[in-house]
């Protein structure tokens, strides 16, 4: 069955450094999406990506935020440089619709980042 | 804004009891609803949604119902297994113009279930 897969699972970093997380979405998928979920809160949107273009980005998703499909298969998150309450699992998610209610949302296992 | 409330977890329960998960939620518009679940070690999976008033959502055992009047959309199942322990989003899409390609979710009630 195809699937979300993330990496790196786990990663471990320097306040202050940049940081690529890596996601390879379902093959014949059009829309890609970024999720966070600090320790303990909610799963948090940050941003959707579409026609290689941001089509909607959280308050959250900021200029030290940034999303690229460099080659038509991967789709990655950078933060720039890295704040302690970047911690978090990031969960990458792909679907063949726009919007969850017209096509369902997939996600991948996540990647968890540690800022310290 | 949007925003989602279930019940805190754990919750811990014996085989083949009944399972209730509550979801309250706050958003302008006319949200669809969904669950999705969690199992260790995997990423979210759709459980199941309604897209308006009064849909039921059902898939596995699991069924929940999109209720307006009380702004709700509780989980329930009649007998669980063991299989079941995982961890239970409660989730939103907004409406256009407000938030249609992002989910809002509820914090997650993990469920365990004893043999």
């Amino acid at each position: 069955e195809p699937e979300v897969t993330q990496t790196p699972s786990h990663q471990v970093t320097q306040m202050g450094q940049e940081v690529i997380l890596r996601c390879v979405p379902i093959s014949n998928h059009l829309y890609f999406y970024w999720y966070r979920q600090i320790l303990g809160q909610k799963v948090e949107f940050l941003v959707s990506f579409y026609n290689n273009e941001i089509s909607e980005k959280s308050e959250i998703f900021d200029d030290q935020f940034s999303v690229e499909r460099p080659d038509g298969s991967n789709f990655t998150l950078k933060i720039r440089s890295t704040k302690l309450e970047d911690s978090a699992m990031y969960f990458c998610a792909s679907s063949n619709g726009r919007g969850p209610s017209t096509g369902e949302l997939f996600f991948g296992e996540g990647s968890r980042l540690t800022v310290l | 804004g949007n925003s989602v409330t279930q019940m805190e977890g754990p919750v811990t329960l014996s085989e083949e009891a009944f399972l209730t998960i509550n979801c309250t939620y706050t958003a302008t518009g006319y949200p669809s609803l969904f669950w999705y679940v969690q199992y260790p070690g995997e990423g979210l999976q759709l459980l199941l949604k309604a897209t308006k008033a009064d849909d039921k959502g059902s898939n596995k055992g699991f069924e929940a119902t999109y209720r307006k009047e009380t702004t709700s959309f509780h989980l329930e199942k009649g007998s669980v297994q063991v299989s079941d322990s995982a961890v239970y989003f409660c989730a939103l899409s907004g409406t256009r113009g407000g938030g249609a390609d992002g989910l809002t979710f509820g914090k997650g009630t993990h469920l365990i279930i004893q043999p």
